[in-house]
């Protein structure tokens, strides 16, 4: 079982819906990142949390410890959103921190 | 806003060949993160430093090294270059020393060994 995993993997929508992604982690963390990363490659960091939640304009971030688990959601959605959006999670082992990716959401926005 | 920096952003090498990548973090940040990403794969951890010292360590071959250097630049190093080294390398940097995780990637550096 992958240390963290996400859901959906692949996910399109129209223009204007609200979307939910996904993600579980096994492991207890530090701290949870939301990446996004566009077609030429270019990773953004969308936020870190360790409690609670985030908000950033359309973007809301939530997380669970007790649950270990976070969502990334997009109100009014937008096909410039169509990425793919990396849930990382941090956790120290044996007194070393470990950064372990999930697999990716393909989130695909059509107009 | 500064930005990470990473140079060169793209780069062509044959096997058996070495190679630097360079990694300018933010001003003043104080944490630099190295990732290797193969095509249609996740991002993999490598390497990490704090003050010039490595931090941490994850799936960096042996054929690799890294440092930070005093004005907080690092240099990924990378001998005897294989096929499989072929990647995106994402440098990130974050002001741990003041407890601000959240890491900035780089731009990255497309790796092709042919």
């Amino acid at each position: 079982k992958n240390e963290v995993e996400q859901s959906p993997q692949n996910l399109t929508a129209q223009e204007g819906e609200f979307i939910t992604i996904n993600c579980s982690y096994s492991v207890g963390i530090s701290a949870l990142h939301w990446l996004q990363q566009h077609p030429g490659g270019g990773i953004v960091s969308l936020f870190m949390l360790s409690s609670g939640k985030k908000k950033h304009g359309r973007l809301i971030a939530t997380i669970n410890i007790q649950e270990k688990h976070s969502s990334l959601h997009i109100t009014a959605s937008h096909p410039r959103d169509s990425a793919v959006y990396i849930c990382a999670v941090r956790f120290i082992i044996q007194g070393a921190q470990k950064l372990v990716f999930g697999q990716g959401t393909r989130l695909t926005i059509n107009p | 806003a500064a930005g990470v920096i990473q140079s060169p952003r793209h780069l062509i090498k044959e096997k058996r060949e070495t190679a630097t990548l360079k990694c300018y973090p933010i001003p003043r940040h104080d944490t630099v993160y190295w990732y290797q990403q193969g095509p249609g794969q996740d991002p993999q951890f490598l390497i990490s430093f704090y003050e010039k010292m490595q931090s941490d360590k994850g799936s960096i071959p042996d054929r690799f090294s890294a440092q930070q250097f005093s004005d907080y630049h690092s240099e990924l190093n990378m001998s005897s270059l294989e096929l499989g080294d072929s990647a995106l390398y994402f440098c990130a940097s974050s002001l741990e020393g003041r407890g601000q995780e959240t890491q900035y990637f780089g731009p990255g550096t497309r790796l092709l060994v042919l």
